[in-house]
């Protein structure tokens, strides 16, 4: 499997408090993504990242930033969660953007915000 | 109107049996498409891509039909680990830029 972890793996939060969940991986793969998933709804993604301090929005970046400081972390920020905001978020990395038989997924986070 | 669509199931099938579902999807310039597998509470894993002449890895058959704008999955004497959701991915390029396309995924339950 590849070498990719979350943290916190579940988190209950409250409206109006930041949250930040963290990806890390040992691959040293370039691209490092941060979808979401809700049931009825295919993946969606958030932000993504093709290197150090590059970053880019997804289909659905309203109220999320992200950082990358390091090859090896991406970081997801909800500045001020809301419930719309609960879901399971998955963490992906992958050597090639045109490749996404090349992405791998972390084990997710799920997190409830009341 | 979803880009891609898949029937969410449950598809309940015997062990043993053969089961096929079906992916469609909107945009005609949609370029590469895979199947995923996901177990509950578990991350995606990619299952297999979908080659245009169609392909076969084990037990699993991949097809593409571009005129009528869907991908399906057969999956021939189903085993009780075959219990997952199947999820669609649809790639498709964009203002010079790739996109990635998930279906909501079909539930698939084999009982012994």
């Amino acid at each position: 499997d590849a070498g990719i972890t979350q943290s916190p793996r579940h988190k209950v939060t409250e409206t109006g408090t930041p949250v930040t969940l963290r990806c890390h991986q040992t691959e040293n793969h370039r691209y490092m993504y941060w979808y979401r998933q809700d049931p009825g709804h295919g993946l969606r993604l958030i932000h993504y990242s093709y290197g150090v301090k590059d970053t880019d929005k997804g289909e659905v970046s309203d109220g999320y930033s992200v950082s990358r400081s390091k090859t090896e972390d991406f970081l997801l920020t909800l500045e001020s969660a809301t419930s719309s905001q609960t879901s399971v978020y998955f963490c992906a990395i992958s050597e090639s953007r045109e490749r996404p038989d090349t992405q791998y997924f972390g084990p997710g986070t799920r997190l409830t915000v009341l | 109107r979803k880009e891609v669509e898949q029937d969410p199931g449950p598809f309940n099938v015997p062990e043993g049996a053969t089961v096929a579902f079906n992916c469609t999807y909107s945009n005609s310039a949609s370029q590469s498409f895979f199947w995923y597998r996901q177990d509950c509470r578990k991350e995606p894993k990619l299952l297999m891509s979908v080659y245009s002449s169609g392909n076969e890895d084990g037990r699993f058959t991949a097809q593409l039909n571009r005129a009528s704008q869907y991908i399906s999955l057969l999956i021939r004497d189903s085993k009780l680990s075959d219990s997952a959701t199947y999820l669609c991915v649809v790639r498709r390029e964009m203002d010079s830029n790739y996109q990635l396309i998930w279906g909501a995924g079909t539930k698939l339950i084999i009982k012994p």
